[in-house]
């Protein structure tokens, strides 16, 4: 079966820092997520990308950056972190039609 | 805009007793509906998903049907366990432009089962 790896599990940062979140999967699914988890607030799609190379903006894509670098890795730049985002970061993929999705473990960031 | 809507961010219950996990949802497209558990500290997984043939999804004793007429796909089971403690998401996918799925979740539930 495939895996979603998501690395670092732990990430603390500084205010303002940049930090970058990565995300790999072995399924050769097209279309990759990264969401966004708060207790109360569900998964808040981030960014998205259907292929290689595309990004396409979630409803909460201000203040990150992302890049689809190859088919497999989808990585995610938090641009200035601010200690109102700690959450956790959730990596997923999906075939084409959305109907089969896996999710990575998570990214926990602290921002210090 | 898409939308998922769950109404209750926690229920808690006895052993035993029925399961249901309320979702509503609003889109433009004929999307596909599906139910997601977390257990703590894992990833999410899919526990339920819509068929287009009026067919009910079961897994592990729960159930949901699809009802377009109310926009509903509510998540149940007949007898709660222990090991259902988990956080429940309702989420629906559609076909965005590029032929490709985007994939909304609601707040989620917490579902607590107690002896």
């Amino acid at each position: 079966g495939g895996i979603i790896t998501q690395t670092p599990k732990f990430l603390i940062g500084q205010e303002g820092q940049k930090l970058t979140l990565k995300c790999q999967q072995n399924f050769n699914h097209d279309t990759m997520y990264w969401y966004r988890q708060d207790s109360g607030k569900g998964l808040r799609l981030i960014y998205y990308s259907i292929t290689e190379n595309d990004l396409q903006k979630g409803d909460l894509s201000e203040g990150y950056d992302a890049s689809r670098e190859k088919k497999s890795s989808f990585s995610l730049t938090v641009t200035s972190a601010q200690k109102n985002e700690m959450a956790v970061f959730l990596c997923a993929s999906s075939n084409r039609a959305g109907t089969e999705v896996f999710f990575g473990k998570g990214t926990r960031l602290t921002v210090v | 805009g898409d939308s998922v809507t769950q109404t209750e961010g926690l229920v808690t219950l006895t052993e035993g007793l029925p399961v249901m996990l309320n979702c509503t949802y609003q889109s433009t497209y004929s999307p596909f509906l599906f139910w997601y558990v977390q257990h703590l500290n894992e990833a999410p997984k899919l526990l339920l998903k819509s068929f287009t043939d009026n067919k009910r999804p079961e897994h592990q004793g729960f159930h949901a049907t699809l009802h377009k007429s109310s926009s509903s796909f509510h998540l149940q089971k007949s007898s709660a366990q222990l090991s259902d403690s988990a956080l429940y998401y309702c989420a629906l996918s559609f076909f965005h432009q590029g032929g490709s799925a985007k994939l909304i979740f609601g707040e989620g539930t917490k579902l607590t089962v107690s002896s």
